[in-house]
């Protein structure tokens, strides 16, 4: 079993849906959770960190749930620009970052 | 200032060759760390440094040889790779412990 599963997608959307990627994890050592997104060809790039309170930044909003390991991200009215690949990353004290397989959005007009 | 700068964009070399990949901060971060990333596949962890000192090897073959000269740079040596290591190799940087990473533009390596 993978230390992160993430929805293997792809998720084909129209401009102004909301659409949600899901996370689990099973390293109960895990202590810090974020969400990247890459572009084609480009570098990871930090979207939000996740706390257990759950955070919102603008359309995006993530979520954790350390009973269940799981963690969550929404994005509300979908633009074309948020098509990339999601990564939820996993992250224990001693620097160590799992990455999950990543989820491909396209956001269509 | 978020940069991570990243030296060559581009490298080309023989599995005879010796080369360096080169990665610069300047965020006052005191972990850098090496990925290693495959088309369509998420990064992998290869080193992680804590204060400079190595802390996590993931296992990853000698041909590969970090090194962190000071906080603010990092290394990566190359000698004798195989064409399967061929990829893009990504240097990040943080805050100690669980914080958020911050990555560099990756080297394409190609390897002939």
């Amino acid at each position: 079993r993978k230390e992160v599963e993430q929805d293997p997608g792809p998720f084909n959307v129209p401009e102004g849906a909301t659409v949600a990627f899901n996370c689990t994890y099973s390293n109960s050592a895990s202590q810090s959770f974020f969400w990247y997104r890459q572009d084609c060809r480009k570098e990871p790039k930090l979207l939000m960190s996740v706390y257990s309170s759950g955070n919102e930044d603008g359309r995006f909003t993530a979520q954790l749930n350390r009973a269940s390991q799981y963690i969550s991200l929404l994005i509300r009215d979908s633009k074309l620009s948020d098509s990339a690949t999601y990564l939820c990353v996993v992250k224990t004290n001693a620097g160590k970052s799992t990455f999950g397989d990543g989820t491909t959005l396209t956001v269509k007009p | 200032d978020t940069e991570v700068t990243q030296t060559p964009k581009h490298l080309v070399m023989g599995m005879t060759n010796k080369k360096s990949l080169k990665c610069e901060q300047h965020m006052g971060h005191r972990a850098m760390y090496w990925y290693k990333q495959k088309a369509k596949k998420p990064p992998e962890l290869m080193f992680v440094y804590s204060y400079e000192k190595l802390s996590i090897n993931e296992s990853v073959p000698s041909r590969f040889s970090p090194e962190c000269p000071n906080s603010s740079l990092l290394n990566l040596h190359l000698h004798a790779l195989q064409p399967e290591d061929s990829a893009l190799y990504l240097c990040a940087s943080s805050s100690l412990g669980a914080g958020e990473q911050y990555f560099g533009p990756g080297t394409r390596l190609t390897v002939t």
